[in-house]
């Protein structure tokens, strides 16, 4: 089946510092990849959705030079935070988009856990 | 406004039946979805209803009733594992996935 991975699982980093999280396609190619935060006891978040070759699209709300998006292939995605301060402590979990399975296949990572301090 | 309702907690015992409703309102729709989502780890799948009617998997079961916006999931058989939350998404007209809040299921002995 279609296996999405994430890395890493877990960080913690000082405020002020940028953290980069990357989202991988394993056995399939995608061209849309999704960002999503959770907080704790709270539902899933859309922050942008990240199309291979494009500049990604955020929803509102989300700073896009705050929360960098690349997609620079078709098995990579990558969400850097910049400037991280605690605020933005949270479960970053990505998804991708199978292209061979269609529209309506939407599969998702493990999630990474963030820390600031 | 697009919006999916789903109860916030609901509480079960072992090797009983437990169904979790669904409403929603949304522009346009490509299906419904469930998910499954232990805490600290990321959801995973569980069904897909386009169509009105039941869908059968094992011990889920999930139905959708377009006309009325509502779907439910029903699992059979509780075993302590199935304490999760579960998650009611349904895909808009843009194929973008719009999202409940959750229902936390408690499962006692």
């Amino acid at each position: 089946g279609a296996v999405v991975s994430q890395h890493p699982s877990w960080v913690i980093c000082k405020s002020g510092t940028s953290v980069k999280i990357e989202c991988r396609s394993l056995d399939f190619q995608a061209t849309t990849m999704f960002w999503y935060r959770q907080f704790p006891k709270q539902s899933l978040m859309l922050m942008a959705t990240s199309n291979e070759g494009s500049k990604a699209t955020y929803e509102q709300g989300v700073e896009k030079d705050k929360f960098l998006i690349n997609h620079a292939s078709l098995t990579l995605s990558t969400l850097t935070v910049t400037s991280a301060h605690p605020e933005d402590s949270s479960f970053y979990i990505c998804s991708a988009r199978d292209i061979a399975a269609g529209y309506n296949e939407q599969f998702f990572g493990p999630g990474t856990r963030l820390t600031v301090l | 406004g697009q919006n999916i309702d789903q109860p916030t907690e609901m509480t079960a015992t072992e090797g009983a039946i437990v169904q979790i409703n669904c409403t929603y309102q949304t522009s346009g729709f490509n299906g419904l979805f469930w998910y499954q989502q232990h805490a600290g780890e990321a959801p995973t799948f569980l069904s897909y209803n386009v169509l009105d009617g039941l869908e059968e998997k094992g011990r889920f079961s999930s139905f959708l009733s377009r006309s009325k916006g509502y779907s439910y999931l029903l699992l059979k058989e509780l075993q302590m594992k199935d304490s999760a939350s579960y998650l009611c998404a349904v895909m808009d007209s843009n194929y973008q996935l719009i999202w409940g809040a959750g229902t936390k299921l408690i499962i006692k002995p």
